[in-house]
């Protein structure tokens, strides 16, 4: 098992510019969340999805757009990127509830020019 | 919302010593608390969680305990190791089914970077 995979690694944006990071996991989790982390700040969750079709909105979804299409997969965009999306940005997955352990991907590592 | 404290930010401990790391909730409906290790360069790693029905848990050398009450919880690692050195946070949810579809975030606390020291 692969766990969770992100797309890219790195990127450099310049500001306006668009842009997809793909989340996929394998471990045919309900629960998939993104999370931003930035310096003192800890992990702020932007979106999440409890399956299929369905998101919510976490504590910074401004600026951002998911879709889950697909179970094991959970896309987020940013349509204008702004220098303060320049993050490190975290997908994870979960099971059947939302207290059960979740799975981290590596992270991609977005600047933002 | 919950809102997670973490304390102290950054903590240096002597190899083969203690650490603790402490962390304070706002919501007294929360009832999963979670902790989670990064190393550098990767994403977090769950280490050990409590649920709100139990005080303490063990896990070899790692304990979490939990004061309800008082609504702080703690992370205590003994005789550490230097692979101990990472980034660890604690988190709190009021967790749940997909039937409270809305209502579950898990909260983050800013991090502790702990060193262990040779």
């Amino acid at each position: 098992n692969a766990g969770v995979t992100q797309t890219p690694k790195f990127r450099v944006l310049k500001t306006g510019q668009s842009m997809t990071l793909l989340c996929a996991q394998d471990m045919n989790h309900e629960y998939m969340y993104w999370y931003r982390q930035d310096p003192g700040m800890g992990l702020r969750l932007i979106h999440y999805s409890v399956g299929e079709g369905t998101t919510a909105k976490g504590e910074v979804p401004d600026g951002y757009n998911v879709s889950r299409l697909k179970k094991q997969n959970f896309l987020l965009g940013l349509e204008s990127a702004a220098p303060s999306q320049t993050s490190v940005y975290f997908c994870a997955s979960s099971g059947l509830r939302s207290d059960n352990e979740q799975f981290f991907g590596p992270g991609t590592r977005l600047t933002v020019l | 919302g919950e809102n997670v404290e973490q304390h102290p930010s950054t903590l240096s401990v002597q190899e083969g010593d203690s650490a603790v790391i402490k962390c304070t909730y706002s919501d007294s409906a929360s009832n999963y608390f979670p902790w989670y290790k990064q190393e550098l360069g990767k994403g977090p790693q769950l280490i050990i969680d409590i649920r709100s029905n139990v005080g303490e848990k063990k896990d070899q050398r790692i304990a979490v305990t939990l004061n309800k009450t008082a609504k702080h919880f703690s992370l205590h690692i003994t005789e550490t190791q230097p692979e101990d050195s990472a980034v660890y946070f604690c988190a709190a949810l009021k967790g749940g089914d997909i039937s409270n579809f809305g209502n579950e975030k898990l909260t983050f606390g800013t991090g502790t970077r702990l060193t262990i020291i040779p």
